[in-house]
């Protein structure tokens, strides 16, 4: 099993739609998660940090099931500005900080 | 307010060059890293620096050197280029404590 696993998509939604993506994780020790956004050939930007507690940021939610090892991101009313792909991150407790990249989900919104 | 660049943009090696990928941030960040990403793969962790002194390899270490003499500066030495280098590379600040990572806006290498 892949460290860190994500459905490649694409997610092909119409604008407004609700749209959420699942990232699993194997390594229970996993102490950090994040959400990060990468448009067509540009670098990856910071969507938002995963809080054990769960967080909203605007459209977006994100939250974090440590007893299933998933993570998930939700993100409302869907704009054609969230087309991009989405990177899952974690990162292990102890030791070196060696962070785990996703594959990365594809979501497309269209009119 | 510059962040993090990256130089060059682009760049064509034959098979068998060598070549330094420039990273520098003016964020003051004591950890940096190299990645590569390559199509249908994550990012891959190449090597890293927790600070002016210190490096440490990441998942993909090989065939790739690095040194960073400054808290600036985080260049990438690919010493014999082959063609499975061929890859989008991205420099990255940030990590411990948050674990947020700023990053560059990435080279693009063709090895031939």
């Amino acid at each position: 099993r892949k460290e860190v696993e994500q459905d490649p998509g694409p997610f092909n939604v119409p604008e407004g739609a609700t749209v959420a993506f699942n990232c699993t994780y194997s390594n229970s020790a996993s102490q950090s998660f994040f959400w990060y956004r990468q448009d067509c050939r540009k670098e990856p930007k910071l969507l938002m940090s995963v809080y054990s507690s769960g967080n909203e940021d605007g459209r977006f939610t994100a939250q974090l099931n440590r007893a299933s090892q998933y993570i998930s991101l939700l993100i409302r009313d869907s704009k054609l500005s969230d087309s991009a792909t989405y990177l899952c991150v974690v990162t292990k407790s102890g030791g070196s900080y060696i962070p785990t990249f996703g594959r990365g989900t594809s979501l497309i919104v269209h009119p | 307010n510059a962040g993090v660049t990256q130089t060059p943009k682009f760049q064509v090696l034959k098979t068998g060059q060598s070549m330094t990928l420039q990273c520098a941030q003016d964020m003051n960040h004591e950890y940096m890293s190299w990645y590569r990403q390559d199509p249908g793969m994550g990012l891959r962790l190449i090597h890293y620096s927790v600070g002016a002194g210190i490096t440490d390899q990441g998942e993909v270490p090989n065939g790739y050197n690095v040194s960073r003499s400054t808290t600036e500066d985080f260049p990438l030495r690919l010493l014999s280029a082959a063609p499975s280098q061929t890859s989008v590379y991205f420099c990255a600040i940030g990590g411990p404590p948050l674990g947020e990572q700023y990053f560059g806006p990435g080279t693009r290498l063709t090895v031939t």
